[in-house]
């Protein structure tokens, strides 16, 4: 089966780091996005991790531990822009890679 | 390069009623996928195109969802009859591929709302 847990909401201050944890469960692997959604919006790509380690890209850096089934994504120097919802979204298994979806975190910057 | 565009931006329609939404791909992307998100759940994928081909459509609701791509192309995404249920947004992102590569970026779409009274 397929399970993604993720915090429901986070709050940060602007200029601060936050960590947004993910767990996941999928019956293949073909690596692990990160997406950021705006309210009213499309999500758009973070990143994307493939092999265990930390992507660095920026302001944010994405990890990954394939044993253990975890990933966050580390946003630095918080902005206000970076109010939005982070989706850890696991492609399916096999060569479909339809993205499975949770919730997402709803992550507040506050000044 | 434009990027995904999804035609109606939001369509207000009655039960019973016949709706069709449309997505343009980026040109050249050969995977094509429909999700849906209903509010307050998660985003759910509805089917999958590879060219003009149906990979999987196992996330398709039900009959009343009929989903083509002509040509390989655009893409059409009909509802008919659409129900109360079937409110919410639909996204279509679409993504490079060849075989056995991995990891494919999805780019996504701004999405149709559809709202069903």
């Amino acid at each position: 089966g397929q399970n993604i847990d993720q915090p429901t909401e986070m709050t940060a201050t602007e200029g601060a780091i936050v960590q947004i944890n993910c767990t996941y469960q999928t019956s293949g692997f073909n690596g692990l996005f990160w997406y950021q959604q705006h309210a009213g919006e499309a999500p758009t790509f973070l990143s994307y991790n493939v092999l265990d380690g930390l992507e660095e890209k920026g302001r944010f850096s994405s990890f990954l531990s394939r044993s253990k089934g975890y990933s966050y994504l580390l946003l630095k120097e918080l902005q206000m822009k970076d109010s939005a919802s982070y989706l850890c979204a696991p492609p399916g298994a096999g060569n479909n890679r339809k993205l499975i979806w949770g919730l997402g975190t709803s992550l507040a910057v506050n000044p | 390069e434009a990027g995904v565009t999804q035609f109606p931006s939001h369509s207000v329609i009655e039960k019973g009623q016949t709706v069709t939404l449309r997505c343009d791909p980026i040109s050249g992307h050969d995977n094509l996928y429909w999700y849906r998100r209903v509010m307050g759940k998660e985003i759910k994928f509805l089917l999958h195109f590879v060219k003009e081909s149906k990979q999987d459509e196992s996330g398709m609701p039900n009959n009343r969802f009929l989903a083509e791509r002509t040509g390989g192309t655009y893409s059409t995404l009909k509802v008919q009859p659409a129900e109360l249920e079937d409110s919410g947004v639909y996204f279509c992102a679409s993504s490079q591929g060849s075989s056995g590569r991995i990891g494919n970026e999805q780019f996504f779409g701004p999405g149709t709302r559809l709202t069903v009274l």
